[in-house]
Formats: C-alpha cells, sequence, structure tokens
C-alpha cells in the first residue's frame, strides 16, 4: 500500500520569502506521479504542480518548483516569493500509472503574514 | 473549457436518508474519481469510472455507490445516512488512456459538495 507523509501541519513566512513544504512517500512500485495540490478556504482543490516518477527533472512552475529525490522517496515543494494568495492547505498526493486513486498527506497549513 | 461542476454545492439531510451528489467532468474527460475529505480521516479515495465501469473502489462500506453516463457523467450516491458521512466530497476528472497510455492521469477537481448529516 501506498503512503503519503507530511510532516509540518503548520508552515508560515513573511510574504516576498521562500518556504519548503516536506513530503515523503512510500510505495513499491516504479512508474508514479507525485502533484501538490492547494485548496484555499473557498475549499476548490487546485493543481500546483505534477511530477513523473521516470523524470530525473525537477518540475517548476512559475514561482513554485519541487526537489524530487526518488531514492529517498523526498518531494517538497517550494515557493518563492510568496504571495498573500498562496495562504492555503497544501497536499502532497501520489498515483501510480494508469491508475485513478490518488493517495494524499494530511496536508500542511500555509500562512503568509504580510 | 469549463471546469469540473458539482451540485448540489450544499445539502443538510437527517440520519437514515439517502442522498445523491452529481459531478461533471472537464469535456472530454472519460475518468470521474470521488473522494471524501474529513477533518478526522483527511483526503479518501472512494471510486473512479470510466467509460461507465467502475475501475478502482476504496474502503468503503456497500452504502456508497455511483454510476457513470455514456456522457462520462457521474453520480454518487449514500444511503442509509449516518452522521460520520457528513463531510465534502470532491469529484476529479482526468482524461486516463487506457493501460499504457501515459500523461494524462493528472486530476482536476471540482469546487465539492458539502453534506451535513443531522
Amino acid at each position: 500500500a501506498q503512503t503519503v507523509t507530511q510532516s509540518q501541519p503548520e508552515m508560515s513566512v513573511q510574504e516576498a520569502e521562500t518556504v519548503t513544504l516536506s513530503c515523503t512517500y512510500d510505495t513499491s512500485e516504479s512508474d508514479y506521479y507525485l502533484f501538490w495540490y492547494k485548496q484555499p478556504p473557498s475549499r476548490q482543490m487546485i493543481l500546483v504542480i505534477r511530477q513523473e516518477a521516470y523524470k530525473q527533472q525537477n518540475a517548476t512552475e512559475n514561482r513554485f518548483s519541487v526537489n524530487f529525490q526518488k531514492a529517498a522517496k523526498s518531494f517538497s515543494l517550494k515557493i518563492s516569493d510568496s504571495q498573500l494568495g498562496d495562504a492555503a492547505m497544501y497536499f502532497c498526493a501520489f498515483l501510480i500509472q494508469g491508475a485513478q486513486k490518488l493517495v494524499f498527506g494530511q496536508g500542511t497549513r500555509l500562512t503568509i503574514n504580510p | 473549457k469549463a471546469g469540473v461542476t458539482q451540485t448540489p454545492r450544499y445539502l443538510i439531510k437527517t440520519r437514515g436518508q439517502q442522498v445523491t451528489l452529481s459531478c461533471s467532468p472537464i469535456s472530454g474527460h472519460r475518468s470521474v474519481s470521488w473522494y471524501q475529505q474529513t477533518p478526522g480521516q483527511g483526503l479518501q479515495f472512494l471510486f473512479e469510472y470510466f467509460s461507465e465501469t467502475q475501475r478502482n473502489k476504496g474502503n468503503f462500506p456497500g452504502r456508497f455507490s455511483g454510476r457513470q453516463f455514456s456522457n462520462s457523467r457521474s453520480e454518487m450516491n449514500v444511503s442509509t445516512l449516518e452522521l460520520g458521512d457528513s463531510a465534502l466530497y470532491l469529484c476529479a476528472s482526468s482524461l486516463a488512456f487506457l493501460a499504457g497510455g501515459r500523461g494524462t492521469d493528472t486530476q482536476y477537481f471540482g469546487p465539492g459538495t458539502r453534506l451535513t448529516v443531522l
């Protein structure tokens, strides 16, 4: 069975600074995807970034980037130049290629201080 | 393209009743997955439908069921509601190629249906 662990229930950062959210996962599969989703107070789950396990290059999306360490089964999210609109619950999620079952971590609540 | 839509957005029911939630996927998406979100258990996978067939099922009792129509719209039903069924129910859609496909497994979520059981 796959598990996803987010060890930081809450994080805070000053506006314009950089913050890193941690995620580790456990699986015996070799072909899978990893995602970060954000869920603001509206509760809409929004895709932030996606990483395919077979790709060694870390994914980036504007101010968001990941540090994917496959051997260590680690998948952290770095948010640069934090903005007030980044405040949300962030979920790390795992999905086996070809299966449509996302396994989520417990989430990290990110607060942005002005 | 329009995003995933879910109706209704809010529901209040009493114990013992049943409820049906609806999800319309992004146009062209063939897979619809359902998740339950509660403060205690977090996000848990309920089931996934593809081409009107349930392909995956999570660890939920038989009171939770679903179906998918030929236009990929999906419904989930919960019978004999219990207080513990109070949750945010999220639907997600993806293109989901058949086995062997790649790059299409990203799931896009709807706004959710907030179900309160009294």
